[in-house]
């Protein structure tokens, strides 16, 4: 069956960067995008960004734009976020999760329905002097 | 860029109550919204895509609608273990997404 298992917490000082794995298995990395999803304490949902299963390009979101980079491995199905320039609002849990898509028909148009399937079991990075 | 909107924040039931969220979008998404649930210290996870469509292995009690810009979740008969946080999530501008801020079910 479908898993991500992601990597174990983390902690660090701010102006520090962290480097997190995202070890997908039950199918091939190259058939589906990767996106991540931080999670601050008591707080809401927040999209990071995407990494393309075709070409392993990644579109990031406008906030992180210049400090995220995600990256993938498909010899070990691994993929892996980096974000540099910690601060403590970077405190947050950070998830994975696998895209996936469904061609539906609304009205004439035949549309490509987006979605996210499946989530890792999140990893806390804690940033603190 | 697309902001999403929902209400109630939060919201107390009993069992055995209909129960109905509400996510806006800023501009019209067609049917590109997702809902997920969220419990205390897990991942979230889907519910409904496309609007409408129960991913597998869902309860049938949850059941969504709208289009364009306004969308509903609804449970019909609400049960102690859908106590959580419900999110809508638009993918229209895919490849980028936007979460809903969240609503509360206490039971």
């Amino acid at each position: 069956q479908v898993r991500l298992v992601q990597s174990e917490a983390e902690v660090r000082k701010p102006g520090a960067a962290v480097k997190l794995s995202c070890k997908a298995s039950g199918y091939s990395l190259t058939s589906k995008d990767i996106h991540w999803v931080r999670q601050a304490p008591g707080q809401g949902l927040e999209w990071m960004g995407i990494i393309n299963r075709g070409d392993g390009g990644a579109t990031y979101s406008r906030k992180f734009e210049g400090r995220v980079t995600m990256t993938s491995d498909a010899s070990t199905n691994t993929i892996y976020m980096e974000l540099s320039s910690l601060n403590s609002e970077d405190t947050a849990v950070y998830y994975c999760a696998r895209g996936a898509a469904v061609l539906t028909s609304i009205g004439n148009l035949v549309t490509s329905i987006k979605f996210l399937d499946f989530w890792g079991q999140g990893t806390l990075v804690t940033v603190s002097s | 860029d697309i902001q999403m909107t929902q209400s109630p924040s939060s919201l107390s039931a009993s069992v055995g109550d209909r129960v109905t969220i509400t996510c806006r979008a800023s501009q019209s998404i067609s049917m590109s919204l997702n809902w997920y649930q969220q419990k205390p210290g897990k991942a979230p996870e889907l519910l409904i895509h496309g609007a409408i469509t129960l991913q597998n292995g869902v309860s049938s009690r949850f059941g969504g609608s709208g289009s364009g810009t306004d969308f509903t979740l609804t449970i019909s008969s609400l049960q102690p273990e859908d106590s959580a946080i419900y999110y809508c999530q638009q993918s229209y501008s895919s490849p980028m997404f936007t979460f809903g801020p969240g609503t509360k079910v206490d039971i």
